[in-house]
């Protein structure tokens, strides 16, 4: 098993721009997650889907969008990229047990830099 | 205030000295609790749960204290390869949904 894995692993893009960026886990988790990470800064939620064809916002959802089409992917889409949204970019995903402490797994990140 | 607050350190210690990290939150809902460890540049990884009696694995040890939303993480015998920012995670969700709030990290070093 591959677990989560992202696409890109680094992106440089100037302001205005747009980009997807793919998260694909395959061990049938029916919770996806997107978090960003900065300096000074804990993980912050983004978006997230609790199942396939379901998104919800998170705490900071402006100038991101999301789609999970099908349950193994999880798609974070920049419309028009801004230079505040330079960060590292994390996807996890987690199982659908009942108990509170099951555990996400988080993919390896995306870098990007908006210019 | 953060609702999920750690002093960053770093925590410069030799191999071998036993460490302690500490944690408090400021929602009193919240559910769950987590340490997850972050190597430099990687994803974060779940070091262990943190259960309302107190838990031990190997050299790990995590408390709770709900009445003063205080979370501890006392490290034994610590080694080289533990050289990490250890996250403290509260989860404020609702039965099996998660909603996981980070604190910024704490940063360890153990030198030889």
């Amino acid at each position: 098993n591959a677990g989560v894995t992202q696409t890109p692993k680094f992106r440089v893009l100037k302001t205005g721009q747009s980009m997807t960026l793919l998260c694909a886990q395959d061990m049938n988790h029916e919770y996806m997650y997107w978090y960003r990470q900065d300096p000074g800064m804990g993980l912050r939620l983004i978006h997230y889907s609790v199942g396939e064809g379901t998104t919800a916002k998170g705490e900071v959802p402006d100038g991101y969008n999301v789609s999970r089409l099908k349950k193994q992917n999880f798609l974070l889409g920049l419309e028009s990229a801004a230079p505040s949204q330079t960060s590292v970019y994390f996807c996890a995903s987690r199982g659908d047990g009942r108990g509170s402490y099951n555990e996400q797994f988080f993919g390896p990140g995306t870098r990007l830099t908006v210019l | 205030r953060k609702e999920v607050e750690q002093d960053p350190g770093p925590f410069n210690v030799p191999e071998g000295a036993t460490v302690a990290f500490n944690c408090t939150y400021s929602n009193s809902a919240s559910q769950s609790f987590f340490w997850y460890r972050q190597d430099c540049r990687k994803e974060p990884k779940l070091l262990m749960s943190v259960y309302s009696s107190g838990n031990e694995d190997g050299r790990f040890t995590a408390q709770l204290n709900r009445a003063s939303q205080y979370i501890s993480l006392l490290i034994r015998d610590s080694k080289l390869s533990d050289s990490a920012t250890y996250l403290c995670v509260v989860n404020q969700g609702l039965g099996g949904f998660q909603k996981l709030v980070f604190g910024t990290g704490t940063r360890l070093l153990v030198s030889p």
